[in-house]
């Protein structure tokens, strides 16, 4: 059964870049087939995907994030991270790494725990 | 993107009640519908995917029906272990986008 576990600092201050990353266990990313994803909820409210990345490196982002947002994986360490810069007030959430099923990547079948992000000076 | 729009927001049901959610997509997504249940301080949980194949080890009071705009979330006898909220998502399109969440109470 696959696992997955985020990690990184809780805490980020205004303008700097959130940096996140989610590790896997029980199935290796590189064996294929499988789009990563980073999904976020801020606090009390619904879900907003992030972007996703495929093991080969190909990235898709939300358009609404895009410009702020980077997606890398790191097959040798089974991790894929999250890279979110200029960051704001409003980018205090919930941050959720998930993987989709093989058919389709975007039909969030294994989620980690979560991380909140808080973004304060 | 795509609009979800999940009503109600907030449901009151007592156990063993029958329990009904919706969703409608702001455009044709066929049925690429799914339906997650979130516990407070949880990560979501898939329940059914493709509007109404039910995720494995999910119990068979859960179901969904739908295709189009228009989607129907059921679960047919309300368990307390059921609360939750519970979101659509499509993704139909990218991005995919999610509704806003249904909060489901015990009575």
């Amino acid at each position: 059964q696959v696992q997955l576990q985020e990690s990184g600092p809780g805490l980020v201050k205004p303008s700097q870049t959130l940096s996140l990353t989610c590790t896997v266990s029980g199935g290796s990313i590189s064996s294929g087939g499988y789009y990563w994803s980073w999904i976020r909820q801020h606090p009390g409210k619904g879900l907003e995907w992030i972007g996703y990345i495929y093991y080969s490196g190909s990235t898709y982002y939300n358009p609404s994030l895009k410009s702020r947002v980077t997606i890398s994986v790191d097959t040798s360490k089974n991790q894929f991270s999250l890279k979110l810069s200029s960051v704001t007030a409003a980018d205090t959430a919930v941050y959720y790494c998930a993987r989709g099923l093989a058919v389709a990547g975007t039909i969030f079948q294994h989620w980690g725990q979560g991380t909140l992000v808080t973004v304060s000076s | 993107d795509i609009q979800m729009t999940q009503s109600p927001s907030s449901l009151s049901a007592s156990v063993g009640d029958r329990v009904t959610i919706t969703c409608q997509a702001s455009q044709d997504i066929s049925n690429y519908l799914n339906w997650y249940q979130q516990k407070p301080g949880k990560a979501p949980k898939l329940l059914i995917y493709d509007a109404s194949n039910l995720e494995t080890g999910v119990p068979s009071r859960f179901s969904g029906s739908g295709s189009g705009t228009d989607f129907t979330f059921t679960i047919s006898s309300l368990q307390p272990e059921d609360i939750a909220t519970y979101y659509c998502q499509q993704y139909d399109n990218l991005p995919p986008t999610f509704g806003q969440g249904t909060k489901l109470e015990i009575k």
